[in-house]
């Protein structure tokens, strides 16, 4: 089953406009990353944000958590068209003793018209 | 050169055929991992590996199995392929952090597998 669930499943902007996606997830988490993916290629990380961190900015991205709601948002700002892409987030999650891995949720595909 | 590769990059086989799908990473990971990607229902994880003598299953294991030859090279193998197999494969690899946590994950560029 899935972690995290990201909501919008789609969004469509205009350049220089600002994309918010959200993220859901159901058990507690030692962290919480967001990933990139363009058209059927490979995931590329963007940002990971720790359970005791708010807050997160890098670039024009800011992403923040909110562990009480288990929830996250990702913000680009002043989006451009080559920021057209799948968003995920990932969780990590405990699957016993010291191993951890990450689940993805379905992505946010998010389209930046030019 | 990419830090992880995948081969082959695109393949079509039939019903039945056994097919294996080979990951390489040069970024000195232990841990390495194999996903599915099919439309609208994100990536599932098949099987991970945290060394070379360890194996574990993902959430979606049956019909695969897979082989850790070294600690550069994770194999994915589909003993007999069926239809509802096709898909986009990705192998991926992180570091093991000091705290125990998941690091930052690293991804190939993918395998399209269509099984006719």
């Amino acid at each position: 089953s899935q972690q995290g669930e990201e909501d919008p499943q789609a969004l469509s902007i205009q350049e220089g406009e600002n994309a918010t996606m959200n993220c859901s997830y159901k058990t507690s988490i030692n962290n919480l990353q967001w990933y990139r993916q363009n058209s059927g290629r490979g995931l590329v990380h963007l940002i990971l944000i720790r359970s005791n961190e708010r807050e997160k900015h890098s670039g024009r991205l800011r992403v923040t958590l909110d562990t009480s709601k288990k929830s996250s948002s990702l913000l680009i700002t002043a989006s451009r068209a080559a920021d057209t892409a799948s968003y995920f987030c990932a969780t990590d999650s405990n699957s016993g003793g010291s191993n951890y891995k990450l689940t993805f949720g379905k992505g946010t595909l998010l389209t930046v018209n030019p | 050169d990419a830090d992880v590769t995948q081969t082959p990059r695109n393949r079509i086989t039939k019903t039945g055929k056994r097919i294996m799908l080979e990951c390489s990473q040069t970024k000195g990971h232990d841990r390495m991992y194999w996903y599915r990607q099919d439309p609208g229902l994100g990536l599932r994880l098949i099987y991970y590996s945290f060394d070379v003598k360890d194996i574990n299953k993902g959430e979606i294991s049956d019909g695969y199995s897979v082989s850790r030859q070294a600690q550069a090279k994770f194999s994915l193998s589909l003993e007999s392929a069926i239809p509802n197999q096709t898909a986009l494969y990705f192998c991926a690899t992180s570091a093991e952090r000091v705290s125990g946590s998941t690091d930052t994950q690293y991804f190939g560029p993918g395998t399209r597998l269509t099984v006719l």
